[in-house]
């Protein structure tokens, strides 16, 4: 079975601060991999998504960048952060292209103050 | 642009009646895919049901759905709701090389 693991489960930065958060998914080869941000009481926006390793597309920058170093990995960070990427981080993963669904990582709670 | 809406973001239902929560879209794409997604509290959202074909209905766990491309709609049905079914619903269009669109979602509260 599949298992989509994030880290850290929560974080609390300063403004200004760096960030990375990871995502690393088991038991599934050469996955698509995408990150989702969510608001506090809002919807899911995607940021990005990966169809192989090196490779990364961005959808929705909001100032962060994302990185796939290994197959079943997947890493979103920033130098700088701002007060708005406070929220919920969403890794997820899907097994092709066309429809196939996606299945969400337990998530990451960032505040920044 | 493709984008998804789902008008009602809060849905009060009493326990046993039916459920309706609605979504339409705009998209230039031909080849689609939509999904309802259910969140619970302080849960990551998981998949409740799927379609890509038109005019067939789709079942999960008591849901319906059905995709009308002569309509652009993707409602979400239930004949008789539980207290269990309480959550976050989103609706979620798939187009082009792996972008998903959800809609702002809709706040499902069934009460006694």
């Amino acid at each position: 079975a599949q298992t989509i693991h994030q880290w850290p489960v929560a974080e609390i930065k300063a403004v200004g601060s760096p960030l990375s958060l990871g995502c690393t998914i088991k038991g599934k080869s050469s996955p698509n991999l995408y990150w989702y941000w969510q608001a506090t009481g809002g919807t899911l926006q995607q940021l990005f998504y990966s169809i192989t390793v090196g490779q990364v597309e961005s959808v929705v920058q909001l100032n962060l960048s994302a990185s796939r170093p290994k197959d079943d990995q997947f890493i979103l960070s920033t130098e700088k952060l701002l007060l708005s990427h406070s929220g919920f981080y969403l890794c997820a993963w899907s097994a092709g292209l066309g429809g196939y669904e996606q299945y969400f990582g337990p998530g990451t709670r960032l505040t920044v103050l | 642009g493709d984008s998804v809406t789902q008008t009602e973001g809060l849905v009060t239902v009493t326990e046993g009646l039916p459920v309706k929560l609605n979504c339409t879209y705009q998209t230039t794409y031909l080849t689609i895919a939509f999904f309802w997604y259910v969140q619970y509290l302080n849960e990551a959202p998981q998949v409740l049901l799927k379609s890509s074909t038109d005019n067939k209905r789709t079942e999960h766990q008591g849901f319906h759905a059905t995709l009308h491309k002569s309509s652009s709609s993707f409602h979400l049905q239930k004949s008789s709701a539980q207290l269990s079914d309480s959550a976050l619903y989103y609706c979620a269009l798939i187009y082009g090389n792996e972008k998903i669109t959800f809609g702002a979602g809709t706040k499902l509260t069934i009460k006694p």
